[in-house]
């Protein structure tokens, strides 16, 4: 158990559809993070939430739209999803950052998404 | 920029037999260094991690990495390994002075598997 909590674990969506994951810590940190891991490709960065403000976005499509309500809370809402973005998405959260205060991040079990 | 090769995709080896995940980068900045594991259907854990002193870092799971800064290196060791070492790990980039605010860089994973 590593306090960062995903929802739900598994979960099939029709192209049509409109869902939203969901990722809840209670670690006290407040950058949050989504990550897309994909058979055969690195886990690549979709969204990160400094403070509750996204700060980066790595061209994602917009069928993908993340909320970031408070710093425990974080959700990736979808819709119109094509199949190639069946894939296992990771949400993970870290303290804050500064000159030497690096910490690693802490990751969810992950939610492993297949759109038919 | 950073950027993470891990050369092996794929690592069987015995059990109790020695073993070494590789892992080079590539950054215009210093970096912290990380390894994390993922078990099946799971999220990722941390193993190790690298940000000062001691270039030997020792993990849990009995894992040593040693970070090589002429090699730009950060390999993965385990001297015996078991059955329940089967995983994928992955090694990962941060930038130290926080110039991305935190974000981990992804090699593409080794997929270690230990037979009986």
């Amino acid at each position: 158990e590593t306090g960062v909590t995903q929802t739900p674990r598994h979960l099939v969506m029709g192209m049509t559809n409109k869902k939203s994951l969901k990722c809840e810590q209670h670690l006290g940190h407040n950058a949050m993070y989504w990550y897309k891991q994909s058979a055969k490709k690195p886990l690549e960065l979709m969204f990160v939430y400094s403070l509750e403000e996204r700060v980066e976005n790595n061209s994602v499509p917009s069928r993908f739209s993340p909320e970031c309500p408070n710093s425990s809370h974080l959700f990736l809402h979808l819709h119109t999803l094509q199949p190639e973005d069946s894939a296992l998405y990771l949400c993970a959260s870290s303290s804050p950052r500064g000159p030497g205060m690096n910490t690693e991040a802490f990751f969810g079990q992950g939610t492993r998404l297949t759109v038919v | 920029a950073q950027s993470v090769t891990q050369l092996d995709s794929q690592v069987p080896v015995f059990e109790e037999a020695p073993v070494e995940l590789r892992c080079n980068y590539s950054s215009s900045v210093s970096v912290y260094l990380f390894w994390y594991v993922q078990y099946p259907n799971q999220g990722l854990q941390l193993l190790l991690k690298y940000l000062s002193g001691s270039t030997l870092v020792k993990g849990i799971n009995g894992f040593e990495a040693e970070f090589n800064k002429s090699q730009t290196s950060f390999h993965l060791r385990k001297p015996s390994v078991h059955i329940s070492d089967t995983a994928e790990y992955f090694c990962a980039v941060s930038d130290m002075y926080g110039g991305s605010q935190g974000n981990l860089i992804f090699g593409k994973g080794t997929k270690l598997s230990v037979k009986p």
